[in-house]
């Protein structure tokens, strides 16, 4: 069974610092992993998608790397800014394309 | 606009009182999911279809049914809610293609409570 973990749970910086959030998963036959962005009390917003044969994607201030024979991906969000706040999760598809594993997500807090 | 719509936002109900949470898509998307969100467990794949017709179980499918008649609709069924199905749930869709499958997409959560 997938298992997906998110280190740090939570993480409190200055503004302007970047910063990287780590995701690692058990198995790697994976279809894609996916980042996300959740606001308390709503709903999930994708930022980034990864397919299983790419080593990263970028937009904007995000950049997401994936490597499969470790088992890990990392999010980093260059010059952070306080609407940055927010609880990141990522999110594993696989072993088939129907099966996804969320991490628990690291909760974010960019001081001004 | 392309989205995901669920409905109720918002649900109390009694235990044992059958109840459908419904959810729409309107991107032709082949896979559509449910997930239920709980504090410290995270969000946990409920039921997952890969088509019309075809659904198959996620991580926690115990007192939860799906159909999928149309490929738009993926509703959830909880014949006899309990206490421990309280929760904020949420569909998704994404799309499938050449072996690949694409960004999935939430719809805005139902917040369920039973009493």
């Amino acid at each position: 069974k997938q298992e997906v973990t998110q280190i740090p749970a939570a993480l409190s910086v200055p503004e302007g610092e970047n910063l990287v959030l780590n995701c690692s998963f058990t198995d790697s036959a994976i279809y894609n992993l996916q980042w996300f962005r959740q606001d308390p009390g709503k709903g999930l917003t994708s930022l980034l998608l990864i397919q299983s044969s790419q080593r990263e994607q970028t937009s904007g201030r995000l950049n997401a790397s994936l490597d499969k024979s470790s088992g890990r991906s990392t999010l980093y969000i260059a010059a952070s800014q306080p609407g940055d706040s927010a609880t990141y999760l990522c999110a594993v598809r696989g072993p088939n394309a129907g099966k996804s594993t969320f991490g628990d997500g690291t909760t974010l807090t960019v001081k001004p | 606009e392309a989205q995901v719509t669920q409905n109720p936002r918002y649900l109390i109900t009694v235990t044992g009182k059958k109840l459908t949470v419904t959810c729409s898509q309107n991107m032709n998307h082949e896979y559509m999911s449910w997930y239920r969100q709980d504090p410290g467990l995270g969000l946990r794949q409920i039921y997952y279809s890969m088509n019309v017709e075809v659904t198959d179980k996620g991580d926690v499918p115990e007192g939860y049914k799906v159909s999928r008649k149309e490929k738009r609709n993926f509703p959830l069924i909880l014949e006899s809610p309990s206490p421990n199905q309280t929760s904020l749930y949420f569909c998704a869709s994404s799309s499938y293609s050449g072996g690949l499958t694409d960004t999935q997409y939430f719809g805005p959560g139902t917040r369920l409570t039973v009493l």
